[in-house]
């Protein structure tokens, strides 16, 4: 069963220029997942999604940060403009539903604003 | 008080050795609980999750204190590869509202 693919795997930019992240999660799995993980700390919820509504986007700095999930299928993170505290690993995960629901989680997208 | 607390480490520890981790979360509504695996540069991987019993599977043993909101994770006969980062995840709400909270996660490194 293929995983969860992210593109691109790594990208640089500079601050204030914009950037667009990729996720295809599992097939079948209605809930995805965007999270951000800063070096040394664990995964922060950006967004969630149950199909293509949105479920939780409380830490989303919807200033500059936006997601869709337009078909229910994949997804698009942007940042717009970037600044250096993006710096960051953006994580997708996907998962089926359930009380007990795993997230897979795919490899990442490394961002370094420069 | 953080939602989700755990030792941030590192552990160092020989093989063979027999290492505890714990983490405390504030909600006692909270519900389910799991403990996922980082490897360096890798992407979190479930590990295991965490029932009220309690858990076993091969070296790793999973427990729930509700009472004092805390879970721990037991791994015996160390080895190198168990070198990681394991995170505590707690996860609140009920419904499409649930969602989960992450610890910043407790480093291991197993020597030789």
């Amino acid at each position: 069963e293929a995983g969860v693919a992210q593109s691109p795997r790594y990208k640089i930019i500079e601050k204030r220029q914009s950037v667009a992240f990729w996720c295809n999660p599992i097939s079948g799995h209605a809930t995805l997942y965007w999270y951000q993980q800063i070096l040394g700390q664990g995964p922060k919820l950006l967004i969630q999604f149950q199909n293509n509504g949105v479920v939780d986007d409380s830490q989303l700095p919807k200033d500059r940060f936006s997601a869709e999930r337009l078909k229910g299928v994949d997804s698009t993170l942007k940042i717009q403009p970037a600044k250096l505290e993006d710096s960051a690993v953006y994580l997708c995960a996907s998962s089926l539903g359930g009380p007990y629901n795993e997230q897979f989680f795919g490899p990442g997208t490394r961002l370094t604003v420069l | 008080r953080k939602e989700v607390e755990q030792d941030p480490g590192p552990f160092n520890v020989p093989e063979g050795a027999t290492v505890a981790f714990n983490c405390t979360y504030s909600n006692s509504a909270s519900q389910s609980f799991f403990w996922y695996r980082q490897d360096c540069r890798k992407e979190p991987k479930l590990l295991m999750s965490v029932y009220s019993s309690g858990n076993e599977d091969g070296r790793f043993t999973a427990q729930l204190n509700r009472a004092s909101q805390y879970i721990s994770l037991l791994i015996r006969d160390s080895k190198l590869s168990d070198s990681a980062t394991y995170l505590c995840v707690v996860r609140v709400g009920a419904g499409n509202n649930r969602k989960l909270i992450w610890g910043l996660g407790t480093s291991l490194a197993v020597n030789p």
